[in-house]
Order: C-alpha cells, then sequence, then structure tokens
C-alpha cells in the first residue's frame, strides 16, 4: 500500500515558537493532501486542503496565519504553527491522496505537539 | 454537508464474541463510505471502504460492514473479537470528487480478556 510519513512524531516546544511539521508521501505523488487535527479522545477535525502548487483553502475557524500551509511538491506538505501557544498542544495527522486517484486517502502516523 | 453520528462512545466485549460498532450518516448527495481503525499515539488505517456495488463490505482483519441507503447506517462488524482489536474506530464518509473526510467522533472498542 502506500505510504505516508509524518515528522516529526512528537515534538515539545516553547511557547511563542514555531513547530514545522512535514508531511511526504513516499511512493506515489499526491496532488492533495489535508490536514487535520485531533483533541484527546475526539474526532478528525478538517484543518486544511492542501493542493500542490497553489493556496491552501482552510475550513471556517482555522486562522491561516497561524497554521501556515506549503505544498510545494507532489510529495511534500508542511504545516507550520507558527507562535504556538498550549493551546495548540494537540495531535495533526495528515493525509494524501494519490494524483488521479478518486477514493482513497492514506494517513501519516500523526505528530504531537505539546507547547510549554 | 455530511455528518457522522457514531451511537457508541465506548464498546466493552469479550474476546472472542461478536462485535457490531454503528454508523450513521447524513448527506443530501452519494458518498463513499470508510472505517478506520487508529492505535494509540498513531495515524489511521483504513479498514474497509463501501464505493458501490455490493453493499456488504469484507476488509481487513475480518471485519465487515454493510451498506443500508434506506438506514442511512454503514454498521462494521466482527464476529470473533481479539486483545488485538482494542483501539478507536472511525467511520467517514465524503462526497464523489476530490474531497476531503468527515469523521464520526470515533467509538473505542475494549477488547476484555
Amino acid at each position: 500500500g502506500a505510504v505516508v510519513s509524518q515528522h516529526p512524531s512528537r515534538v515539545i516546544c516553547k511557547s511563542g515558537t514555531s513547530v514545522k511539521i512535514e508531511c511526504r508521501s513516499l511512493d506515489f505523488q499526491a496532488t492533495t493532501m489535508f490536514w487535520y487535527r485531533q483533541f484527546p479522545k475526539q474526532s478528525l477535525m478538517l484543518m486544511a486542503t492542501s493542493n500542490e502548487g497553489s493556496k491552501a483553502t482552510y475550513e471556517q475557524g482555522v486562522e491561516k496565519d497561524k497554521f501556515l500551509i506549503n505544498h510545494a511538491s507532489l510529495t511534500l506538505s508542511t504545516l507550520t504553527v507558527t507562535s504556538a501557544h498550549p493551546e495548540d498542544s494537540s495531535f495533526y495527522i495528515c493525509s494524501a491522496r494519490r494524483e488521479g486517484s478518486n477514493t482513497e486517502a492514506f494517513f501519516g502516523q500523526g505528530t504531537r505537539l505539546t507547547v510549554v | 454537508a455530511q455528518s457522522v453520528t457514531q451511537l457508541d462512545s465506548q464498546v466493552p466485549v469479550f474476546e472472542e464474541a461478536p462485535v457490531e460498532l454503528r454508523c450513521n450518516y447524513s448527506s443530501s448527495v452519494s458518498v463513499y463510505l470508510f472505517w478506520y481503525v487508529q492505535y494509540p499515539n498513531q495515524g489511521l488505517q483504513l479498514l474497509l471502504k463501501y464505493l458501490s456495488g455490493s453493499t456488504l463490505v469484507k476488509g481487513i482483519n475480518g471485519f465487515e460492514a454493510e451498506f443500508n441507503k434506506s438506514q442511512t447506517s454503514f454498521h462494521l462488524r466482527k464476529p470473533s473479537v481479539h486483545i488485538s482489536d482494542t483501539a478507536e474506530y472511525f467511520c467517514a464518509v465524503r462526497r464523489l470528487g476530490n474531497t476531503p473526510l468527515v469523521f464520526g467522533k470515533g467509538t473505542r472498542l475494549s477488547v476484555i480478556a
């Protein structure tokens, strides 16, 4: 099956700093990547849809200046949490869909962000 | 817009017993349906999916689900669970086309020895 690698798996940072999370499709080209946020014992909430070479589409209520998404190539999308605060602590998961595919998206392992 | 309701937040079941995890959805257009499993601090793994055709879908790890259009349901079943099935299970839907998944709140399956 297709592999999506997310890095880092865990990160602890200080308030006010920025953190970058990478999402890579290792063995396929992904024209579309999705970023989700998961609060403890809750479901995944879509943050944004990222299309290669264009600006990300953010869901209502998600601050685009705080959560910067870049999808510069067909195999890499990044999420940067800028000026992180403790309330940004969460589990962030990316998923990628094959180029041309209309069905399944593959998920990364997730990143546990803790802001202290 | 689509929405997904997972009626049970937690389901405890004894090992080797059958289990059903319920999922109902709401959508004004045709959707694809999915079940994912999530182990602690990990991403999601696809169990099975319904795109079209036969309403009974078989997935990995002995799971199956049945799409019922009239009841807008897609319940997940397994005839005999194992300890290793303990995890969080998410039902999800999405519209046709290059669209994101909409998830239910999840059901925590706990298999008791």
